[in-house]
């Protein structure tokens, strides 16, 4: 089973900063990876997948990176509206499809 | 613009099975382009793919819950369901459907991100 971990498991940032989140794989994923965004009380929503395509109607400031093992999600100007919980999740090595433990963005 | 709902009983008794379903509209089940999935987040964790099912009846599931999942489809009714036995307190968790795209490899099938979700549902395994 592939083993997803986020990083850092809190993140304190200000509106209109950059915000940095980080998910390592504990083997290769190639670019074979999500992220979701999560409120309170709401179900999770696709931001990007194959590692840095925005999904459908998700803003510009939203980006993703990386391949294999090591992944960044970037928001480049907190809106108020993205603090959250943020997920990641591989979908090359399968059964099962896991997740990172999330990232709490918080405001600073 | 497709959407899921999920429905079932919100209280199940340990030991008993937990049944819900998914309803789909919007949009086709029959789709040949997607896998229907089940996850589920425990209460303040990190989510858990539970397994997925093609409308063929091709179902895959996760290692660690396959000897008491079972998840069916009803195109007919455009719904698929999951039952799971022998429940547990560790059972208890909010229970999300998802649509899941698919794609091709020299005839291998793979799954993408799961791209959309219904609201979910809060299961309760207590006495």
């Amino acid at each position: 089973e592939i083993v997803m971990t986020q990083s850092p498991a809190t993140l304190s940032v200000s509106p209109g900063e950059r915000a940095t989140l980080s998910c390592r794989a504990s083997e290769s994923v190639s670019s074979n990876l999500a992220w979701y965004q999560q409120k309170p009380g709401q179900a999770p929503r696709l931001l990007i997948y194959s590692a840095s395509t925005r999904a459908t109607n998700i803003p510009a400031r939203f980006s993703g990176s990386g391949s294999g093992t090591e992944f960044t999600l970037t928001i480049s100007s907190l809106q108020s509206e993205d603090f959250a919980v943020y997920y990641c999740q591989q979908y090359d090595n399968w059964p099962p499809i896991t997740f990172g433990q999330g990232t709490r963005l918080e405001i600073k | 613009q497709v959407q899921l709902q999920e429905s079932g009983p919100g209280l199940v008794t340990p030991s008993q099975n937990l049944s819900l379903n998914c309803n789909v509209s919007g949009g086709s089940i029959s789709s040949g382009a997607y896998y229907w999935s089940w996850n589920r987040q425990h209460p303040g964790k990190g989510l858990e793919w539970v397994g997925f099912i093609h409308y063929s009846g091709s179902t895959f599931y996760n290692p660690s819950l396959r000897s008491r999942v079972t998840i069916s489809v009803d195109t007919s009714k455009m719904q698929f369901s999951l039952k799971l036995s022998s429940v547990t307190a560790a059972d208890t968790a909010v229970y999300y459907c998802a649509r899941v795209k698919r794609y091709s490899i020299e005839g291998v099938w793979y799954p993408y991100a799961f791209d959309i979700w219904g609201q979910g549902i809060t299961v309760t395994v207590s006495s």
